[in-house]
């Protein structure tokens, strides 16, 4: 058990609609990372919080927006959802910062199917 | 469980053999790397780590090295076991605390 909690486990709705997952960092940790996990695409980074402020982007579609609540959960929210979303969505986390540790602790993912 | 399914390279070994998987890292600036392992169904697990003033780690029954003149990461897991299989990534950090993940290998042990 990594520490970090994701919420829910599987969700499974239709094309057009808007989702939301909920991430739980590790105790003490201020960076969040969202990452989406497709059949052919591997693993994709799509957005950074450290401590409630966005800290890098990646490959994030306009139509997904995170944020980071000041008790430092994540919320990872996807809109006018298209069949081609359908993932595994995981939360990491890690201790951050410019000197902290780079090492990230992984959540067991959300599974996201869009019909 | 579910399974990555992704279309990687597969490495297959026999039960207590040693396993080699390869990854080349995309930026000379890349100051750290991790190997992480998945299984199915389950987020990646955080395995061993290099930094870049290192050339090897060993960790319990598995080895990293790093060649930076090549740009290679590899990971030698020693007497392979079936709980080892899995799909293996390596991952650098090129800025702050973003890791870029290769596209990952399959890893199969034969009893």
């Amino acid at each position: 058990d990594s520490g970090v909690t994701q919420t829910p486990k599987h969700l499974i709705t239709a094309t057009g609609q808007r989702v939301t997952l909920r991430c739980s960092p590790r105790s003490g940790d201020l960076s969040v990372y969202w990452y989406q996990q497709s059949l052919d695409q591997g693993l994709q980074f799509l957005i950074q919080y450290y401590n409630g402020e966005e800290r890098a982007k990646g490959n994030i579609l306009e139509r997904f927006s995170a944020q980071q609540f000041p008790d430092l959960h994540s919320e990872l929210n996807l809109s006018s959802l298209e069949l081609g979303d359908s993932a595994l969505y995981f939360c990491a986390s890690s201790a951050g910062g410019a000197w902290g540790s780079y090492e990230q602790y992984f959540g067991p993912g959300t599974r996201l199917t869009v019909t | 469980g579910e399974s990555v399914g992704l279309h990687l390279p597969t490495l297959s070994v026999q039960e207590g053999d040693n396993s080699i998987i390869n990854c080349a890292y995309s930026n000379s600036a890349s100051d750290y790397f991790i190997w992480y392992k998945q299984e199915s169904g389950k987020g990646p697990q955080f395995i061993i780590d290099i930094r870049s003033n290192m050339d090897k780690r060993q960790g319990q029954r598995v080895t990293v090295l790093l060649n930076k003149t090549v740009k290679h990461l590899s990971l030698q897991i020693a007497a392979t076991q079936p709980g080892d299989s899995a799909v293996y990534f390596c991952a650098e950090n090129n800025a702050g605390n973003m890791l870029t993940f290769g596209g990952g290998t399959r890893l199969m042990v034969k009893p």
